[in-house]
């Protein structure tokens, strides 16, 4: 199957830790990105990258870091320094940036 | 910052009906995409409308992109119950993508 997968679904997060979010596609898209959901509200993008080893902040980098050491895999590391992190995370990947994204099923974080 | 406004922000229909979402937006965009969201899943891309076309059709879905007025208007025909989600416009210039805040389809069967 060909697609984007999320991991984990739930994820709780206790206070001053740095939890990482994990997102990894087999569509061969180049550009990957990382968005923020919070309740009732749309999306806002945390950071994105069009090809490996090269990322660009969003809206709402702060709190947040990144890598794309691969192709396939851009996961998302929510740090201590993020005051706010309960929120409904997803991850897109496109083709070259210019068409369709197509979404992950989500990570949902919680902080204890 | 979100650039498209969707219009109304909740709409409530019987099943048979017709539901239409509006989106406002502000600058220049390459093309405007909508997708549909159901309750704590991620998004599904429904259709694309680039920036030189007016009308797109797929199945029971149709799309109006109207650049001179900035909006575009999303048209589901014979609603079913399983349409009921949040749906969003999305518009992207030059690499950019915005999404609005969505607006939250309630088909009662």
């Amino acid at each position: 199957d060909g697609g984007i997968t999320q991991s984990p679904k739930y994820l709780f997060r206790k206070e001053g830790q740095n939890v990482t979010l994990s997102c990894e596609q087999n569509l061969n898209h180049d550009a990957m990105y990382w968005y923020r959901q919070d309740p009732g509200q749309g999306l806002r993008l945390i950071y994105y990258s069009q090809i490996v080893n090269d990322f660009q902040k969003g809206d709402i980098a702060e709190g947040y870091s990144v890598s794309r050491e691969k192709k396939e895999s851009f996961p998302l590391t929510v740090t201590s320094a993020q005051k706010n992190p309960t929120a409904f995370y997803l991850c897109a990947s496109s083709r070259d940036g210019q068409e369709t994204q197509y979404f992950g099923p989500g990570t949902r974080l919680l902080v204890l | 910052s979100q650039q498209g406004e969707e219009d109304p922000q909740a709409l409530s229909i019987q099943e048979g009906e017709n539901a239409t979402m509006n989106c406002s937006y502000k600058t220049s965009i390459n093309n405007l995409q909508w997708y549909r969201q159901n309750s704590g899943r991620g998004l599904v891309h429904l259709i694309l409308i680039r920036s030189n076309e007016r009308e797109k059709h797929s199945g029971r879905l149709r799309v109006t992109l109207d650049t001179s007025k900035k909006s575009s208007s999303l048209l589901i025909t014979a609603s079913r119950a399983a349409d009921t989600a949040s749906y969003f416009c999305a518009t992207l210039w030059n690499n950019d993508m915005r999404f609005g805040a969505g607006t939250r389809l309630t088909v009662k069967p």
